[in-house]
């Protein structure tokens, strides 16, 4: 099955700086990268999401870039506020009801 | 409303029991799904169902069976639990059948086994 990596497994930076978060897959069939954010004790919700017909996307402070022949995408987030902190994971799918996520990053935005 | 509803939301119990989890969602999806995230927080898919038919399911021991009577609910039934099977189980939906869409989580059910 897909093998999804995901780093760093943690992340500290001070508020208002950038935040960064990678992950590689192994299947060249997959064609949907979500990222989702969850908060302590609660449930992962998208926060993000893109295709692979698409290298890049943006939703105000957060973006995501492909690189399907390297087969990674990363997760920007910029400005960043304490209500940031969370754990983050990234998934893969090839549109097969099948979606795999990372192993998670948490991160902390210090004020 | 809630969309992706799973109850309880808190589950006790002891070695060897048998415990069911309920799922149902009101959002018209057709692709229904269960995930075990551990203590170190990996979420890993257990099952996938799609229109009540079993999709996906990733080398879990038979002990857990999913069972959905319509596509609106997927239900989980756990027998002999262990001790490892201590786990929050998250159950997803999403609009359908190849489409990679956005998953909808349920709450979580914390599983304790003692």
């Amino acid at each position: 099955g897909e093998n999804v990596e995901q780093h760093p497994s943690t992340l500290s930076v001070q508020e208002g700086d950038s935040a960064v978060i990678k992950c590689t897959y192994s299947d060249s069939a997959s064609n949907y990268f979500p990222w989702y954010k969850q908060e302590l004790g609660k449930r992962p919700q998208l926060i993000i999401d893109i295709r692979s017909n698409v290298g890049e996307k943006k939703d105000q402070r957060i973006a995501v870039t492909l690189n399907k022949t390297a087969k990674h995408f990363s997760l920007h987030i910029t400005e960043t506020q304490p209500e940031d902190s969370a754990v983050y994971f990234c998934a893969v799918s090839k549109g097969n009801n099948d979606m795999r996520f990372g192993a998670g990053t948490r991160l902390t935005v210090k004020p | 409303d809630t969309a992706v509803s799973q109850t309880p939301k808190y589950l006790v119990t002891q070695m060897g029991n048998d415990k069911s989890i309920k799922c149902e969602q009101n959002l018209g999806h057709d692709t229904m799904y269960w995930y075990k995230q551990d203590s170190k927080k990996f979420l890993k898919i257990m099952f996938s169902y799609n229109n009540k038919e079993l999709i996906i399911n990733e080398t879990v021991p038979n002990r857990f069976s999913p069972k959905s009577p319509d596509k609106a609910h997927l239900n989980l039934h756990i027998n002999s639990l262990e001790l490892g099977d201590s786990a929050v189980y998250f159950c997803a939906s999403s609009q359908g059948q190849f489409s990679g869409e956005k998953l909808f989580f349920g709450s979580g059910t914390q599983l304790s086994v003692l």
